[in-house]
């Protein structure tokens, strides 16, 4: 089982350049998230999506954005990035949007932006 | 605000030497505890959900704890391959995460 699928693994930008990360999960889950996590900050919440066709602002949203483009995938784009968007960038998903689910991540892209 | 926080930050054991980790919240409305596993280069691999105070859930050689304000991890006689980040998250309007303990075992 492939589960949460992230790409690419590692990328290095320059300020002002624009990307686009990529997730997909093959679990049939409803709710997709992104976090960032940062040493010494733990995992904070960037945006997720509830449902297909939903998507809502979590703890750190400023400078990034999401698409839902169907039921297994969720983009997160930097539309131009800065070197405090250096971190390591986490999809997750769950079975649905309740609180009570636990959420499976991927392996995570590790962002540098120079 | 909900907050959650794991002590220590490290911890250094030997092999076969028992302890436990910590993680204290305060949330409003408790509903329920996650704890993950997370390796070097790795997302967090979820272990255990507990629901309730009182709860215990097992896994080899761990076992999560739930009371009403904190949530411990024991793991009883560790060996190398538990060395690990081991991080709690409590629901909220989403996922609130500590920030974990660094756990490494030495043979």
């Amino acid at each position: 089982n492939a589960g949460v699928t992230q790409t690419p693994k590692f990328q290095v930008l320059k300020t002002g350049q624009s990307m686009t990360l990529q997730c997909a999960q093959d679990m049939n889950h409803n709710s997709m998230y992104w976090y960032r996590q940062d040493p010494g900050m733990g995992l904070r919440l960037i945006y997720y999506s509830a449902s297909e066709g939903t998507t809502d602002k979590g703890e750190v949203p400023n400078g990034y954005n999401v698409s839902r483009l169907n039921k297994r995938e969720f983009s997160l784009r930097l539309e131009s990035a800065a070197p405090s968007q250096t971190s390591v960038y986490f999809c997750a998903s769950s079975t649905s949007g309740g609180a009570r689910q636990p959420q499976h991540f991927g392996d995570g892209t590790r962002l540098s932006i120079l | 605000e909900d907050q959650v926080t794991q002590s220590p930050e490290a911890l250094r054991l030997q092999e076969g030497e028992s302890s436990s980790l910590n993680c204290s919240y305060t949330v409003s409305g408790l509903r329920g505890l996650f704890w993950y596993r997370q390796d070097p280069g790795k997302g967090p691999e979820f272990l255990f959900t507990l629901y309730s105070a009182g709860e215990e859930k097992e896994k080899e050689r761990l076992k999560a704890t739930l009371t009403k304000k904190e949530s411990f991890l024991h793991i009883t006689a560790p060996k190398p391959e538990d060395s690990a980040t081991y991080l709690c998250a409590v629901p909220s309007t989403t996922l609130t995460f500590g920030s974990g303990t660094r756990l490494q075992v030495q043979p």
